[in-house]
């Protein structure tokens, strides 16, 4: 079965400081791949997605994160965090049919001064 | 811009009433999901729609029901409303199969509280 793991259920960094989420799946073949952000009392917002070719993606606000097929993993990454990237993060995985989201339980993120 | 919109931000209901949760998107998809969100559980799928007055149930149907009379609406049903049905309820849309990419676009959440 296809599953999403997400192995910090929250993390503290201070702002400034670099920024690694985890993310492992559990999929028969190469999954599309994605993250979100939930703010506080938002729904949420993709940050980015893979699908094939490249496996180092580019995303909004900074963001990146890189495939790893060997290791089953979609972490997610930024250099320098800033207060206002404080949030949820959630990492998916989509089946080909493109009808069904498996969602990771999120990593709460706490930026310090 | 593009946008899904979930009538009731916030709502507050006794147990065994019925509750509608209302989603409208603007972007002319043909899918629709509703999901339930809760803390350490992520986002779990109650129900889905690929067309109009077409349903298929996700994880978690069970004390749901949906309704997809036309394309733009999709709406959460709660036939008698239950104390663990508390929760964020998120709608969101996806395009079609021809264009779609698997990312779905979301609304800003209903949070449900059941007394």
């Amino acid at each position: 079965a296809q599953s999403v793991t997400q192995p910090d259920i929250h993390i503290t960094v201070s702002e400034g400081a670099s920024l690694e989420l985890r993310c492992n799946y559990s999929y028969g073949a190469t999954p599309y791949l994605f993250w979100y952000v939930q703010s506080p009392g938002q729904g949420l917002q993709l940050l980015l997605k893979y699908f094939s070719g490249d496996t180092l993606v580019q995303g909004i606000k900074g963001f990146e994160a890189e495939f790893k097929r060997s290791q089953s993993s979609f972490n997610l990454r930024k250099p320098s965090v800033h207060w206002s990237d404080a949030a949820e993060y959630f990492c998916a995985v989509v089946n080909t049919g493109g009808f069904k989201t498996i969602f990771g339980a999120g990593t709460r993120l706490f930026v310090k001064a | 811009d593009v946008k899904v919109t979930q009538s009731s931000r916030y709502l507050v209901k006794r147990t065994g009433e019925k509750v509608f949760l209302e989603c409208v998107q603007d972007m002319d998809h043909e899918n629709m999901f509703w999901y339930r969100q809760d803390p350490g559980l992520g986002l779990r799928l109650i129900y889905f729609s690929y067309d109009v007055k077409m349903k298929e149930k996700g994880d978690i149907p069970e004390g749901y029901s949906v309704s997809r009379e036309k394309k733009e609406r999709f709406s959460l049903i709660l036939e008698s409303a239950s104390t663990n049905q508390t929760s964020m309820y998120l709608c969101a849309s996806s395009p079609g199969t021809s264009a779609n990419t698997g990312e779905l676009f979301f609304g800003e959440g209903s949070r449900l509280t059941v007394l």
